[in-house]
């Protein structure tokens, strides 16, 4: 059972144009997100985050939004560059009795085309 | 089992002391990766596998780690003389070659040190 869901796997956007990656959850004690990006043969890197208790986080190019009510998240990289092709995970932070657990989507592939 | 298992899911243990964790990864899945989170830092890149190739062990923070994949499935990551620093959840993901169908991460090991 996912708790975190990339739908997409793929995404292909015109250089230039926004890129919107789209993050789903079923845990509503989930109290932190996380969007992460990995190039190929390298590790993930982190990018940007938004607690639980807040609906927009803003980072230059980079801005998600939450939707608690709908259990969503998204990314929008606007405008999208060459250099943002890469695969983007997003992820779920819950601490539990102390138990701090990271649940990970399976990612979503960015291709941005020249 | 469907997903990456990862076992032990916690490990308390002695300063100095020399730890295993192991990682069942997707049955089929060539590429394997290691990583570990530090709470409140972003997840950091330890080492992958990929089918019968050298494995990349750039990530790897010290000698006092190594990593084998016996027969390109379960993996073992070893931390020798562990330290307090060590102490972080160690995360395992598994893709098809490539990472086209995403990636599968396993739920993690926490590791103690005290």
């Amino acid at each position: 059972d996912q708790q975190v869901k990339q739908n997409s796997p793929s995404l292909s956007v015109q250089e230039g144009r926004i890129s919107i990656l789209n993050c789903d959850y079923t845990n509503s004690m989930f109290d932190y997100f996380l969007w992460y990006k990995k190039y190929p043969a390298e590790g993930p890197t982190f990018l940007i985050s938004i607690s639980s208790i807040k609906d927009k986080n803003e980072d230059g190019r980079f801005t998600v939004f939450l939707n608690k009510s709908a259990k969503h998240l998204s990314l929008h990289i606007v405008p999208s560059q060459p250099g943002d092709s890469a695969v983007y995970f997003c992820a779920a932070i819950w601490n539990m009795d102390s138990n701090y657990q990271l649940i990970w989507g399976a990612g979503t592939k960015l291709i941005i085309k020249p | 089992g469907a997903g990456v298992s990862q076992s032990p899911s916690n490990k308390v243990t002695e300063k100095g002391k020399d730890v295993e964790l192991r990682c069942d990864p997707i049955s089929g899945h060539t590429a394997l990766y290691w990583y570990r989170q530090s709470l409140g830092q972003g997840l950091e890149f330890l080492i992958y596998f990929q089918g019968n190739s050298a494995p990349d062990k750039s990530g790897l923070p010290s000698d006092r780690f190594s990593a084998e994949r016996t027969g390109g499935s379960v993996s073992t990551l070893t931390i020798q003389r562990t330290q307090q620093e060590d102490s972080a959840v160690y995360l395992c993901a598994s893709s098809r070659q490539g990472g086209s169908h995403g990636y599968t991460f396993g739920s993690g090991t926490r590791l103690t040190v005290v």
